[in-house]
């Protein structure tokens, strides 16, 4: 069954840090960009960061750039948020997605079609 | 960042009822957008992907179109399992962006 999963949430103090990660199976995780989105409670959701297969291309959402960090193992099949400076703001569920970047003709598209069950983050004092 | 705007925020329907969903792009971004369905406690579930394509496994009820600002998801018979909240994502330019849902709710 191809599936990711997410671990490592909890609760941390402001200024704390946390590690999530992201476990892929049924799929060879190293042949797609990989992404998380976070949904703070009672909120929408938010796009917050991506990699590519390699690992060699990363982007962020403006207000995490400089504390979060995205990386993979791609002989784990896994992904991982490294998250600094936690602060309140950043209380959420952490969803894990898969990229599938579809090609429709010559242009690229994002198709998170794979997600895990999320990971609850609360930063609190 | 591109702005995503969703409207309507909420809508009230029956079963059967054609129900349509709008999201304009603070710019133009092609046909860069896909459209994400929610239900209480799970993960989004992918609709469709570069505006009009449907994912692999979605009723064909659904319907994406649209392209540079205006962009709509029409679901042509609402069905018991379509009570959820929808959500629109560009992914023209990063930050990638979703407007902030349109949840459907019972008559």
């Amino acid at each position: 069954e191809v599936q990711v999963v997410e671990s490592g949430g909890g609760l941390v103090q402001p200024g704390g840090s946390l590690r999530l990660s992201c476990a892929a199976s049924g799929f060879t995780s190293s042949s797609y960009w990989m992404t998380w989105v976070r949904q703070a409670p009672g909120k929408g959701l938010e796009w917050v960061a991506n990699i590519n297969q390699d690992g060699t291309e990363k982007h962020f959402l403006d207000s995490v750039k400089g504390r979060f960090t995205i990386s993979r193992d791609n002989a784990k099949n896994s992904l991982y948020l490294q998250m600094n400076s936690l602060r309140a703001e950043d209380t959420a569920v952490y969803f894990c997605a898969r990229d599938q970047d579809i090609v429709v003709v010559t242009a690229h598209h994002d198709a998170f079609d794979v997600w895990g069950p999320g990971t609850m983050v609360t930063v609190s004092s | 960042a591109i702005q995503m705007t969703q409207s309507p925020s909420s809508l009230s329907a029956s079963v059967g009822d054609r129900v349509i969903i709008t999201c304009r792009a603070s710019q133009g971004i092609r046909n860069d957008l896909g459209w994400y369905q929610q239900k209480p406690g799970k993960a989004p579930r992918l609709l469709i992907y570069a505006a009009s394509s449907l994912h692999t496994g979605v009723p064909s009820r659904f319907s994406g179109s649209g392209s540079g600002t205006d962009f709509t998801l029409t679901i042509s018979s609402l069905q018991p399992e379509d009570f959820a909240t929808y959500y629109c994502l560009q992914d023209y330019d990063y930050p990638r962006t979703f407007g902030r849902g349109t949840k459907v709710e019972i008559k």
